[in-house]
């Protein structure tokens, strides 16, 4: 069984266009994240959610918005697409990481802007 | 500029030899964390190490901290070509809550 899964593997896309990617976690973890990696894999992180609560924005341009409608969820939708956003984006999960608790992530989803 | 900096960048070896994989931060940590990422894939946890821990060990993996030098390193003993992928090390901040900074990564290739 997946715990941390995203849909869809593989986005290919034009300048412009809106686009989702989806984040679904079945291990119970109050805390979801969104992370960039570039092509150096260069891995950042964007986006951390606690309880459906924003925790963590780091400096990402508006254009990106993620959303979570449960604590088991994080989109990421993604506004005028720009080359610039083409990367691998990951999401994770987990429990306190300040309390010593590893994230698991998901596959990955590569995003492709034309 | 990058909490955590891995060194080397790539290593290739052959299969029954060691890996050493160095990761040193900036600044102080609540924890340390190794990860590695076959090509592809998500990040596979592998190893947590405290702030007031100074080595620990699982299966083939030892991991050493030295809070003194903000230094950790990663050795993988009688490598196999398995092992082959990227080794990231990961801080956990005091103060941050869940925020893991990751380091730059090194590539790892064994040769059978």
């Amino acid at each position: 069984d997946t715990a941390v899964s995203q849909t869809p593997k593989y986005l290919v896309t034009q300048m412009g266009n809106d686009k989702s990617i989806k984040c679904e976690q079945n291990l119970g973890h109050d805390t979801m994240y969104w992370y960039k990696q570039d092509s150096k894999k260069f891995l950042k992180i964007m986006f951390s959610y606690n309880n459906k609560e924003l925790i963590i924005n780091e400096t990402v341009p508006n254009r990106f918005s993620p959303k979570s409608p449960d604590k088991a969820h994080l989109n990421l939708h993604i506004n005028s697409l720009e080359l610039g956003d083409s990367a691998v984006y990951f999401c994770a999960s987990s429990l306190r990481v300040s309390e010593g608790n590893e994230q698991f992530f998901g596959p990955g989803t590569r995003l492709t802007v034309l | 500029s990058q909490q955590g900096e891995e060194d080397p960048q790539a290593l290739s070896i052959q299969e029954g030899e060691n890996a050493t994989m160095n990761c040193s931060y900036k600044t102080s940590i609540n924890n340390l964390q190794w990860y590695r990422q076959n090509s592809g894939r998500g990040l596979v946890h592998l190893i947590l190490i405290r702030s007031n821990e100074r080595e620990k060990h699982s299966g083939r993996l030892r991991v050493t901290l030295d809070t003194s030098k903000k230094s950790s390193s990663l050795l993988i003993t009688a490598s196999r070509a398995a092992d082959t992928a990227s080794y990231f090390c990961a801080t956990g901040l005091p103060g941050a809550g869940d925020k893991l900074i990751f380091g730059t990564g090194t590539r790892l290739q064994v040769f059978p």
